[in-house]
C-alpha cells in the first residue's frame, strides 16, 4: 500500500524550531517529488515547499523563504521540514504529499500536482 | 503574487448540479487540478489537468477550463459530496504552486 506518514509535530514557543518528518512506503521514494502542504485551523490549504527525487530542484512558497528548509534522505525513504523562527501563524496541520508520476514501457513522466497525501501532523506555536 | 480565486461557498439541493469556479491569469497556460477535503481528513484529488478524473472518482465529477477560469462540476450532487473543494495550479514560471482559497459545498 502506498503510504505517507508524518511525525514530529507538537507545541513550540514563538521563535523556536521544529523538524517534521514524513516516511514513505509502498513506492520507490527516490523517484518522486514530494511536497509539504499546511492548513491553519479553519483555513485553506497552503503549499509550503517541494523537492525533486534527487533534491536537484527545491522550491518554497515566497512567503516562507528563509525560515523553512526541505530535505530528504532517500536511503531512509524520508522527507523532512526544518522550521525555524516559528511564529503563531505557522500553527497548522502539515501534510506531506507525493507528486503524481506515470511510467510506460519507454519512459516516466512527473507531474506538478499531488496524488497521495499523508494524514498530517499538527504544529502549534504558542507561549 | 499570483492568486487563484474561488467562491467561498456553493449550495445546492441533492440531485442538482454544483459548479465551483477557479479564476487565475496563469490558467490560460497552466492546468487546474481539484481536491476534495472532508472535515478532519486529508485532501483527495478528484480532477487533474483540467478535466481528467482519477480512477475511483465518481463520474458525476467533471472539470473544464476556458481562458482564465476553471470549473469543477458535480452533476447530481449527493449529500456525501459535502466538503471543501480546492483548485490547485502553478504560476507561469512553474516554480510557485498555489491553492485557491477553497469553496465549501453544501448539499441539502
Amino acid at each position: 500500500e502506498v503510504q505517507l506518514v508524518e511525525s514530529g509535530g507538537g507545541l513550540v514557543k514563538p521563535g523556536g524550531s521544529l523538524r517534521l518528518s514524513c516516511v514513505a512506503s509502498g513506492f520507490t521514494f527516490s523517484t518522486y517529488s514530494i511536497n509539504w502542504v499546511r492548513q491553519a485551523p479553519g483555513k485553506g490549504l497552503e503549499w509550503v515547499s517541494s523537492i525533486s527525487g534527487r533534491s536537484s530542484y527545491i522550491y518554497y512558497a515566497d512567503s516562507l523563504k528563509g525560515r523553512f528548509t526541505i530535505s530528504r534522505d532517500n536511503a531512509k525513504n524520508s522527507l523532512y521540514l526544518q522550521m525555524n523562527s516559528l511564529r503563531a501563524e505557522d500553527t497548522a496541520v502539515y501534510f506531506c504529499a507525493r507528486d503524481r508520476r506515470e511510467c510506460d514501457s519507454d519512459s516516466c513522466s512527473s507531474y506538478f500536482y499531488m496524488d497521495v497525501w499523508g494524514k498530517g501532523t499538527t504544529v502549534t506555536v504558542s507561549s | 503574487s499570483y492568486e487563484l480565486t474561488q467562491p467561498p461557498s456553493v449550495s445546492v439541493s441533492p440531485g442538482q448540479t454544483a459548479r465551483i469556479t477557479c479564476s487565475g491569469d496563469a490558467l490560460t497556460k497552466k492546468y487546474a487540478h481539484w481536491y476534495q477535503q472532508k472535515s478532519g481528513q486529508a485532501p483527495v484529488l478528484v480532477i487533474y489537468e483540467d478535466r481528467t478524473r482519477p480512477s475511483g472518482i465518481p463520474e458525476r465529477f467533471s472539470g473544464s477550463s476556458s481562458g482564465t477560469v476553471a470549473t469543477l462540476t458535480i452533476s447530481g450532487a449527493q449529500v456525501e459530496d459535502e466538503a471543501d473543494y480546492y483548485c490547485f495550479s502553478t504560476d507561469s514560471s512553474g516554480t510557485q504552486r498555489m491553492f485557491g482559497g477553497g469553496s465549501k459545498l453544501t448539499v441539502l
